[in-house]
């Protein structure tokens, strides 16, 4: 059974930094592409960012780009969101989602139940 | 960017038909995927490849794509199908993801 569990969510002030973690079981961590979708308080899905299986290629949405970075420890079937110089329009819930991708084809084929990013002062 | 356009809302009767529709330039050139989404929980895949039905979900569930416009297709719609669901594609052009903006589906 696939299970992703998120963690480090918290409240942070503004201009700081979170890191998130997601640990993986129940398939190869290793051949899968992971990502992170986010969900703000009562609005819809955003697509954060992606990483493939070897860690070797990373993708970020432009809302983000520059301040967040994903990475992946496949020893540990881990997956990693470091975030910085947060703000209130990251505040939202943080799902971490495994990967089916080809050239053409990207989707999530197993969820998280998110771990919880408020930015506030 | 591309962008994908999903009608807010779409109410149904039980055991009427459901369409939620999600529109984009040429759509139909890519592979649309939709998720369900009840409050409180994660979402879940329903449907991948523009029709293809994830193991363990009803095959109330279908999909279509073509032209500008890709369709989830919910039969004989049960109460427990209300939540909101959602239409992605990857758009190869900028290597991101993109989601629509969700449907809330009501069952009357």
């Amino acid at each position: 059974e696939v299970q992703l569990l998120e963690s480090g969510g918290g409240l942070v002030q503004p201009g700081g930094s979170l890191r998130l973690s997601c640990a993986a079981s129940g398939f190869t961590f290793s051949s899968s592409a992971m990502a992170w979708v986010r969900q703000a308080p009562g609005k819809g899905l955003e697509w954060v960012s992606g990483i493939s299986g070897s860690g070797g290629n990373t993708y970020y949405a432009d809302s983000v780009k520059g301040r967040f970075t994903i990475s992946r420890d496949n020893s540990k079937n881990t997956l990693y969101l470091q975030m910085n110089i947060l703000g209130a329009e990251d505040t939202a819930l943080y799902y971490c989602a495994k990967v089916v991708s080809t050239a053409m084809v990207y989707y999530f084929d197993y969820w998280g139940q998110g771990t919880l990013v408020t930015v506030s002062s | 960017s591309f962008v994908l356009t999903q009608p807010p809302s779409v109410s149904v009767a039980p055991g009427k038909t459901a369409t939620i529709t999600c529109g984009g330039n040429n759509i139909g050139s890519k592979s649309v995927h939709w998720y369900q989404q009840k409050p409180g929980q994660a979402p879940v895949l329903v449907i991948y490849y523009d029709s293809d039905r994830p193991s363990g979900i009803p095959e109330r569930f279908s999909g279509s794509n073509s032209g500008n416009t890709a369709t989830l297709t919910i039969s004989r719609v049960e109460a427990g199908d209300e939540a909101d669901y959602y239409c992605q594609v990857w758009d190869s052009s900028s290597d991101h993801v993109v989601f629509g903006g969700g449907t809330k589906l009501t069952v009357l």
